[in-house]
Order: structure tokens, then C-alpha cells, then sequence
């Protein structure tokens, strides 16, 4: 099993540019998320996904956007990116539908816009 | 709202000591206290969880306690080697669905 794989690795944007960071898992798990983690700040959830078809907001959504079209892949898209999103994003995903159980992350994808 | 605190500032032990890393939260009890490790550059790992009606959980060399009273828990590593030097992770369980995460505790072990 691959578990969590993010894509890209690392990328550099310009501001006001958009682009998509790719999160799939092979689990079948219910449960998937997006944080990014910020010196000093922890992982802060942005968007997180009970199912395919569903979607909801985290503590920081703005400028960012999600969709679960399947159960195994959960996009996350920067529509107009700002030098505040400089960030490293993990995505994660849960077998638990509520969060209540061990959660899986991906590798993480390093983001600088400048 | 829910906050989660761990200490920020570096742990350094010597090997074959005990690691005690804090965590402590606002607000209600989580019903779940999660514990992960991350090493740099990688993703967290999930290393234990405990419930609210559990006071201790252990796996291997590693012990997590949940005070209700003290709103705290406590995360030890006995016999400590270099191998466990890393960030460690403290995650609350909050509203359904939302994980929320303490800013970590970088632990370092030395010779």
C-alpha cells in the first residue's frame, strides 16, 4: 500500500497564480483532510472531507478550495495564490468518518509563493 | 474556543532517561487525546491515542496519561535512545471531525 501520496513535492508560485495540490490514498478510507503547518502555529485544519460528495470548512478555508469527487482523491486548489500561503500542506485521511481515530498523513507538499 | 498547548521549547534528555513531554487543553474534555510523531521534513505518524475514560494506555516503551481534573496529558518515553529524538504531536478531538493540533514539542536525546 501507498498510503497518503501528495504531489507536488515542492513548488514555487507567483503571486496570484492558481494551482492544484494532489492528495490520493489507496485505503478506502471515509475521512480525508487538509492542514498546513506554519512555524510556531501547528497543523491548522483548511478543508476536510467525510465522503465523496462532501466537504467542509476547517479553521483557516479562505483561498482555498476542495472537492471529493471519489473516495480516494481530495484536491486542493489555490485560486489566486498570496505570499500568506507559503506554508508546508499535509493531506491526511482517516478510516474514522469522525476523526475519532488514527489519522494517516501524506509526505507534504512544500509551497512558496512569491 | 478549543486550544491545545504544548510546550514550545525544546526537551533535552540524556539516553536511557525518561521523556515526559505536557499537553494541556481549554474548554471541555476531548472525548480522544491523540499523541503522533514527526520527524523533519516528513508527515506526522500516529503514535498513540487515549480516551477520556482511560487514565493510562502503553505501547512498548512509550505511556500517555489523561488527568480530566488537570486537563493535561502526559507523554513518556522511557529508556530514551537518539533514535526518538523528533517533534512530538498532541491532537485533541473537537467537534465532529475536527482534529485539532498542539504546535508540537521538538524532544532531543543525547549520548
Amino acid at each position: 500500500n501507498a498510503g497518503v501520496t501528495q504531489t507536488p513535492k515542492f513548488q514555487v508560485l507567483k503571486t496570484g497564480q492558481s494551482m492544484t495540490l494532489q492528495c490520493a490514498q489507496d485505503m478506502n478510507h471515509e475521512y480525508m483532510s487538509w492542514y498546513r503547518q506554519d512555524p510556531g502555529m501547528g497543523l491548522r485544519l483548511i478543508h476536510y472531507s467525510v465522503g465523496a460528495g462532501i466537504t467542509d470548512q476547517g479553521e483557516v478555508p479562505n483561498g482555498y478550495n476542495v472537492s471529493r469527487s471519489t473516495t480516494e482523491d481530495f484536491p486542493l486548489r489555490l485560486l489566486s495564490a498570496a505570499p500568506s500561503q507559503t506554508s508546508v500542506y499535509f493531506c491526511a485521511s482517516s478510516a474514522d468518518r469522525i476523526a475519532t481515530g488514527e489519522l494517516f498523513f501524506g509526505e507534504g507538499s512544500r509551497l512558496t509563493v512569491l | 474556543s478549543q486550544k491545545i498547548e504544548q510546550n514550545s521549547e525544546a526537551l533535552n534528555i540524556q539516553e536511557g532517561k525518561t521523556a515526559t513531554l505536557t499537553c494541556n487543553y481549554t474548554n471541555y474534555s476531548p472525548a480522544y487525546l491523540q499523541w503522533y510523531r514527526q520527524d523533519p521534513g516528513r508527515g506526522p505518524v500516529f503514535l498513540l491515542l487515549i480516551r477520556e475514560n482511560e487514565k493510562e494506555k502503553r505501547k512498548e516503551r512509550l505511556k500517555v496519561t489523561f488527568d480530566t481534573t488537570l486537563k493535561q496529558s502526559l507523554f513518556h518515553i522511557t529508556a530514551s535512545q537518539p533514535a526518538d529524538s523528533a517533534t512530538y504531536l498532541c491532537a485533541r478531538t473537537g467537534t465532529a471531525s475536527k482534529l485539532t493540533f498542539g504546535t508540537g514539542t521538538r524532544l532531543q536525546v543525547t549520548l
